[in-house]
């Protein structure tokens, strides 16, 4: 079945910079566009960026574009968030997740579970 | 940008009631909307795609409707595990974009 283990969230200061990753297993991971979304504390969810099947075409949110970048390392399996400049409002469960499409971009269809994000001097 | 609305934000239900959540958005997403569940401190999960093609796994009692700007989830004879947030996300474009959630309590 499909798995999908973030990690790499802790605390960090404003300004500074954070990597999440993403484990995947249990489907073709190259065959599939993957996304980030989050959810800061008590409030609602809120997608942040994709990254199609190859790795060729990122899209962003507003709020991150500019600061985090999405990747990815068909060959291991792994899905990396990049977040610089980093906000007390980006403080936020972060969880990657599997599209639906087969080698398109399409909907979010599987959630992992997530990695908090704190950012606070 | 596309907003999204839903309504209402909470809804207290009974177990056996029938349940409607309503999602609208700001321009024609033409049925590229999703409805997922998510029960605290869980990720959230797929329900509804397209506007109204339930995931594999869902009970039926979920269903999904609507067109243009105007989209709808259901829930026949709600059951103790459909208490939950539920959020309406359009997909309509490389945007993707959450209503603001609705609580369904007891």
């Amino acid at each position: 079945q499909v798995l999908l283990v973030a990690s790499g969230g802790g605390v960090v200061q404003p300004e500074k910079s954070l990597r999440l990753s993403c484990s995947a297993s249990g489907f073709t991971f190259k065959s599939y566009a993957m996304h980030w979304l989050r959810q800061a504390p008590g409030k609602g969810l809120e997608w942040v960026a994709v990254i199609s099947s190859e790795g060729a075409t990122e899209y962003y949110s507003d709020s991150v574009r500019g600061r985090f970048t999405i990747s990815r390392d068909n060959s291991k399996n792994a899905l990396f968030l990049q977040m610089s400049s980093l906000r007390p409002e980006d403080t936020a469960v972060y969880f990657c997740a599997k599209d639906r499409a087969f080698y398109d971009i399409g909907f979010v269809a599987y959630w992992g579970q997530g990695t908090l994000v704190t950012v606070s001097s | 940008d596309i907003q999204m609305t839903q309504s209402p934000s909470t809804l207290s239900a009974s177990v056996g009631d029938r349940v409607t959540i309503t999602c609208r958005a700001s321009q024609n997403i033409n049925s590229w909307l999703a409805w997922y569940q998510q029960k605290p401190g869980k990720a959230p999960k797929l329900l509804i795609y397209e506007a109204s093609t339930l995931e594999r796994g869902v009970p039926s009692r979920f269903s999904g409707g609507g067109s243009g700007t105007e989209y709808s989830l259901s829930i026949n004879s709600l059951q103790a595990d459909d208490f939950a947030t539920y959020y309406c996300q359009q997909y309509n474009g490389y945007s993707f974009i959450f209503g603001p959630g609705t609580k369904v309590d007891i």
